[in-house]
């Protein structure tokens, strides 16, 4: 089954306990993307990556970090979480740049 | 970037046609409307996608008015399981970025 794999699915963790939230798509997708979702500002992209090791900026980058090496995955990276970062997440793929997006079910983490 | 106004709730009876509006006046002539849905906290789900002609596929159709200021998401018969937010985004897709610019969309009651 095409998917988009994410985990943990939820975590609970303290503030400056690095963290990674791992994404896997196993559609061959050129493209990944990582959304954080809060109330009342609806999806804004944290990076993106056009292809692999080509990784780049959204709207939200301060205090994540990503990384390409595969084509599959593409990992999310909390160096030192603080509670502002407590959010929904989500992690996309598709073909290619113009594609639809494939999403996952969304990791929800919260800093204490 | 373009960025979409939508109602922020509407209702609609089962079996009858729900459409969504949604105003991007500022939209550029090289950026696509994306309409994407999201129920409960799951991931957003792709439902359709246009330029400047009207779309159409199995789960809904899109009106692009002729100045592409504004587009309706019409789903034609509304099923309990359609109650979801509807987001409207435009995409900017070109060379060196990809993003779909999400707002807080239309939540979706479809009520027996």
């Amino acid at each position: 089954e095409a998917q988009v794999t994410q985990n943990p699915r939820y975590l609970i963790t303290v503030t400056g306990k690095k963290l990674t939230v791992t994404c896997s798509q196993n559609m061959n997708h050129e493209y990944m993307s990582w959304y954080r979702q809060d109330p009342g500002l609806g999806l804004r992209q944290i990076y993106y990556s056009m292809n692999v090791e080509v990784t780049d900026k959204g709207d939200v980058p301060e205090g994540y970090k990503v990384s390409r090496k595969e084509k599959r995955n593409f990992p999310l990276i909390l160096e030192s979480p603080s509670p502002n970062q407590t959010s929904l997440y989500f992690c996309a793929s598709s073909f290619s740049v113009g594609w639809p997006q494939h999403f996952g079910d969304g990791t929800r983490l919260s800093i204490l | 970037d373009a960025k979409t106004t939508q109602p922020p709730s509407m209702d609609c009876a089962e079996g009858r046609a729900a459409n969504l509006p949604c105003n991007h006046s500022t939209i550029s002539g090289n950026e696509y409307v994306y309409w994407y849905r999201q129920i409960h906290s799951q991931g957003p789900q792709y439902i359709i996608h246009g330029l400047k002609n009207n779309e159409t596929n199995e789960m809904a159709s899109l009106i692009i008015t002729e100045d592409r200021k504004s587009s309706t998401l019409i789903l034609p018969h509304a099923t309990l399981r359609d109650t979801a937010v509807y987001y409207c985004i435009v995409r900017v897709a070109g060379r060196g970025t990809d993003k779909l610019i999400f707002g807080t969309g239309t939540r979706l009651q479809v009520f027996p």
